[in-house]
């Protein structure tokens, strides 16, 4: 079943913080967040695995929590390059495939 | 190292022809994801192979088939195009197949159906 990210969309300013929320309705294993630019193929980020753990990328970091079935990408300070739809990909519990959401466009503007 | 390569990068058909997507993944990787996207939305998952055989079959119509060849490459085949199959055909490797693991995605391959 497909993960829900909000918001749909965002438009920040250089240096501003964002938050991207990914829910599923099905107990989860793991979290994938990949980053799509315009034209180009999608870019991994990050995996987390259940067991509510914290991951940290440069200034792109995400949480997971098993227990509400949720993850949370947080972008600080972001930056032009940060631009892109961001994807949240879901793995249900027994080794099943991956299932992404319809993602999050993400601007960045001077 | 080559990343996945897709062949062809764009194709244009008619309804009801059928095509071949074809894939080849990182050198060592094991197992091949075929994913649909249409503009404005996420992937869609379509097929899983690891090791030649299918692992995981997503919500498509059996007009969609894959295979996996012995040196790990796959092709997607289509039969009896609709002009709702136009999109971007993704395929992704990764090392051994499990949903853990890092997915590393090709360019695509755009498909227009008229």
């Amino acid at each position: 079943q497909q993960p829900v990210q909000s918001p749909q969309a965002v438009i920040l300013r250089e240096g501003e913080d964002a938050v991207i929320n990914c829910s599923s309705s099905k107990a989860l294993y793991s979290v994938h967040w990949y980053r799509q630019k315009h034209g180009e193929a999608p870019v991994f980020l990050m995996i987390l695995l259940k067991g509510g753990e914290q991951k940290g990328h440069d200034k792109i970091s995400a949480s997971f929590n098993e227990k509400k079935q949720q993850s949370s990408l947080y972008l600080t300070a972001s930056q032009l390059s940060y631009s892109g739809t961001y994807f949240c990909g879901t793995e249900g519990v027994g080794n099943t495939p991956l299932v992404f959401g319809k993602g999050t466009r993400l601007s960045v503007i001077a | 190292d080559a990343g996945v390569t897709q062949s062809p990068t764009h194709l244009i058909k008619t309804r009801g022809q059928h095509v071949t997507l074809r894939c080849s993944p990182i050198s060592g990787h094991k197992s091949v994801s075929w994913y649909q996207q249409v503009l404005g939305q996420g992937p869609q998952f379509i097929f899983q192979y690891y090791e030649k055989e299918e692992r995981g079959r997503g919500n498509f119509p059996d007009r969609f088939s894959a295979r996996q060849f012995p040196n790990y490459s796959s092709e997607l085949n289509v039969n009896a195009l609709l002009l709702g199959d136009s999109a971007l055909y993704l395929c992704a490797s990764s090392l051994g197949g499990t949903g853990s693991e890092k997915l590393f995605f090709g360019s695509g391959t755009q498909l227009s159906v008229l």
